[in-house]
């Protein structure tokens, strides 16, 4: 299966400051989507990365990849207490089972 | 415009009573279809995926079970609830196995 794991599991940060949270894979993938989680809901769809791109950018949210190393990261700038929720990346690929998430990155925004 | 309904969104069942919950997506065709199970505070957990009518493939063995009767409409059910099948259950949908995936708003099962 496509499995992404966070890092780190938990992260708290002051309003106003940037979050980042990066996301390692095993295999070779045809893209990659980041979530957001909020407390009881569904996940939310944040952005999407295909393979050939380095670096996305969506408001204030900034996605890159590294298909060398394997490994995504999201940064959000300028944080809100309305960005506090849980971040899940899904690598997609051509072969084995995907949507498979990770633990996810537990974002707590202090005002 | 797409949209995915799940139900209940809350549940209280006694150990040993069977479970039904539905999950129907309008406003697409041919759906992939999921099921995923989150412990509290934990990642999701995927149970079960669905490319068609009738083609259901399990991710995790266990006392659940699911069904696609119709090609939007996607039932996880089980025989006989376990305190360990408490937790909180979201329905998913995708075009294909790598476009965005939508979620449903997910029901919280308490087994008591």
């Amino acid at each position: 299966s496509q499995q992404g794991e966070e890092d780190p599991q938990a992260l708290s940060i002051q309003e106003g400051e940037n979050a980042t949270m990066n996301c390692s894979y095993k295999t070779s993938i045809n893209n990659l989507q980041w979530y957001r989680q909020n407390s009881g809901r569904g996940l939310v769809h944040l952005i999407l990365i295909r393979s050939n791109e380095r670096e996305k950018h969506s408001g204030r949210l900034r996605v890159t990849l590294d298909t060398s190393k394997k490994s995504s990261s999201l940064l959000i700038t300028a944080s809100r207490a309305a960005d506090t929720a849980s971040y899940f990346c899904a690598p997609l690929s051509d072969y084995g089972q995907n949507f498979v998430f990770g633990p996810g990155t537990r974002l707590s925004v202090l005002p | 415009s797409q949209t995915i309904h799940q139900w209940p969104a809350t549940l209280v069942q006694p150990v040993g009573s069977p479970l039904s919950l539905e999950c129907t997506v309008e406003g697409t065709s041919n759906p992939n279809l999921y099921w995923y199970r989150q412990a509290a505070g934990r990642g999701l957990q995927l149970l079960f995926y669905s490319v068609g009518i009738g083609q259901i493939s399990s991710e995790v063995p266990q006392n659940l079970s699911a069904s696609r009767p119709q090609d939007r409409q996607f039932i996880l059910s089980s025989k006989k609830l376990l305190l360990s099948d408490s937790g909180f259950y979201l329905c998913a949908w995708s075009v294909s196995r790598q476009a965005e995936a939508f979620f449903g708003q997910g029901t919280r099962l308490t087994v008591v």
